[in-house]
């Protein structure tokens, strides 16, 4: 049972938008930037969004993040079968000094 | 280019003992944090450990407290986990990660933010009999 809680899976058409919800508290969400990983079946996670909202080189502007309060939001417009993968949310815990994660949601593009 | 490259995975009996490496170029070691993750077949992504830029402070999951022991050599540039007393449970991939951050104390960050980037390619963890 994930600290961070996200739903387990989500899915959509190729082309439309989809939005992952990502829930903590006030010693982790609350109080701390959120990131998010893209994992691509087999391979290692990779950086998606960073300090909420921000993108690193290489990732299309497609990919959007969001926080309010004690929760995150991972956008993905324009849907493509190459986003199917396992989205997770990510930050830091200020009061048990630890990484968490949310349990993973698994896109469907469909 | 920045790299992480993941090593010392196998299969090992329960109770045993295995050492795990994490070699790393293209940045200064030194500067920044490192963790490890692992991710059991078929499941998400679970914190193991996290040290320092410079070894000073160590981390644990709950779940490895008292077993496993995170390490680093910042003159070779390599981060390790020392895993002992292994279970069936801590069957797993396991990946090493950079810290954006040298360290955080409480909700601040130092030298960066939380993120983890990047990640190595993993390497597979089998307790069992």
């Amino acid at each position: 049972q994930s600290v961070l809680t996200q739903p387990p899976s989500v899915s959509a058409a190729p082309g439309q938008k989809v939005t992952i919800s990502c829930s903590g508290s006030s010693s982790n969400i609350g109080n701390n930037y959120v990131s998010w990983y893209q994992q691509l079946p087999g391979t290692a996670p990779k950086l998606l969004i960073y300090d909420n909202n921000k993108r690193p080189s290489g990732i299309p502007d497609r990919f959007s993040g969001s926080k309010s309060g004690t929760s995150a939001t991972l956008g993905i417009t324009g849907l493509q079968t190459g986003d199917e993968a396992d989205y997770y949310c990510g930050t830091w815990d200020s009061s048990l000094s630890t990484v968490l994660f949310g349990g993973g949601t698994k896109l469907t593009v469909v | 280019q920045v790299q992480l490259v993941d090593s010392g995975g196998g299969v090992v009996q329960p109770g045993r003992s295995l050492r795990l490496s994490c070699a790393a170029s293209g940045f200064t070691f030194s500067n920044y944090g490192m963790h490890w993750v692992r991710q059991a077949p078929g499941k998400g992504l679970e914190w193991v450990a996290l040290i320092w830029y410079d070894g000073s402070n160590e981390y644990y999951a709950d779940s490895v407290k008292g077993r496993f022991i995170i390490s680093r050599d910042n003159s070779k540039s390599t981060l390790y986990l020392q895993m002992n007393s292994l279970r069936a449970d801590d069957t797993a991939m396991y990946y090493c990660a950079r810290w954006a951050a040298s360290y955080c104390s409480g909700a601040t960050c130092y030298g960066g933010g939380n993120w983890l980037d990047p990640w190595g390619q993993g390497t597979l963890v089998t307790v069992s009999s």
